[in-house]
């Protein structure tokens, strides 16, 4: 267990509306992912942080923005949600004290845009 | 060409066989090297992480880096029905930048019939 907590783990949401999925951790580390799941494309990373109010863009970030106001939460929004921006969503925190590049998932949350 | 290739099966074994996942990259930077474990609707799990060439064991699994050939294997032992899953492999180059930009394959779909 990784100590994270993605809500929702379900949604149906319509095109053109604004969609904000949330990863909380209680360990209180410092980088935090957003990854998007897609058959044939396997994980590509959306944005990641490496700190409060520090964001950085991933591969496929174009419709996406994040928020990380506290340590523990960090936030994914989709501004005007088109069915392309159906997929599953994981969070994934790094742990800095074991070192090297390993990533801990969570559960994930399911989003289809009708 | 994507960065790391992975056949995605599908994969069907008897319980007890040996079963051999693989990968191969084009990026010669890459650094690190894991594989992950995911069951249906879950988020994936790390299982093996080792860093640069060699092996690595861990109970029934044996992670194999080959640098010099671009391949990295995960071998499963005595491969059990609980074993059934998607197995994604990933890696990354060293480094802070290499840390938060990890690449993955689309994943091997593995069935393990008792």
């Amino acid at each position: 267990d990784a100590g994270i907590t993605q809500s929702p783990r379900h949604k149906v949401t319509e095109t053109g509306t604004p969609v904000t999925l949330r990863c909380h951790q209680t360990e209180n580390h410092r980088y935090m992912y957003w990854y998007r799941q897609d058959p044939g494309h396997g994980l590509r990373l959306i944005h990641y942080s490496y700190g409060v109010k520090d964001t950085d863009k991933g591969e496929v970030s174009d419709g996406y923005s994040v928020s990380r106001s506290k340590t523990e939460d960090f936030l994914l929004t989709l501004e005007s949600a088109t069915s392309s921006q159906t997929s599953v969503y994981f969070c994934a925190i790094r742990p800095e004290s074991l070192g090297g590049n390993t990533i801990y998932f969570g559960e994930g949350s399911w989003l289809t845009v009708v | 060409q994507k960065e790391v290739e992975q056949d995605p099966g599908p994969l069907s074994v008897p319980e007890g066989a040996i079963v051999s996942l693989n990968c191969t990259y084009s990026n010669s930077a890459f650094q690190y090297f894991m594989w992950y474990r995911q069951y249906s609707r879950k988020g994936p799990e790390l299982l093996m992480y080792t860093y640069s060439s060699g092996n690595k064991e861990d109970g029934r699994f044996t992670a194999q880096v080959d640098k010099s050939s671009k391949y990295i294997s995960l071998f499963i032992r005595d491969s059990q029905p609980s074993d059934s899953a998607t197995y994604l492999c990933a890696m990354s180059p060293g480094g802070i930048t290499g840390a938060n930009n990890l690449f993955f394959g689309t994943g091997t779909r593995l069935t393990v019939i008792p």
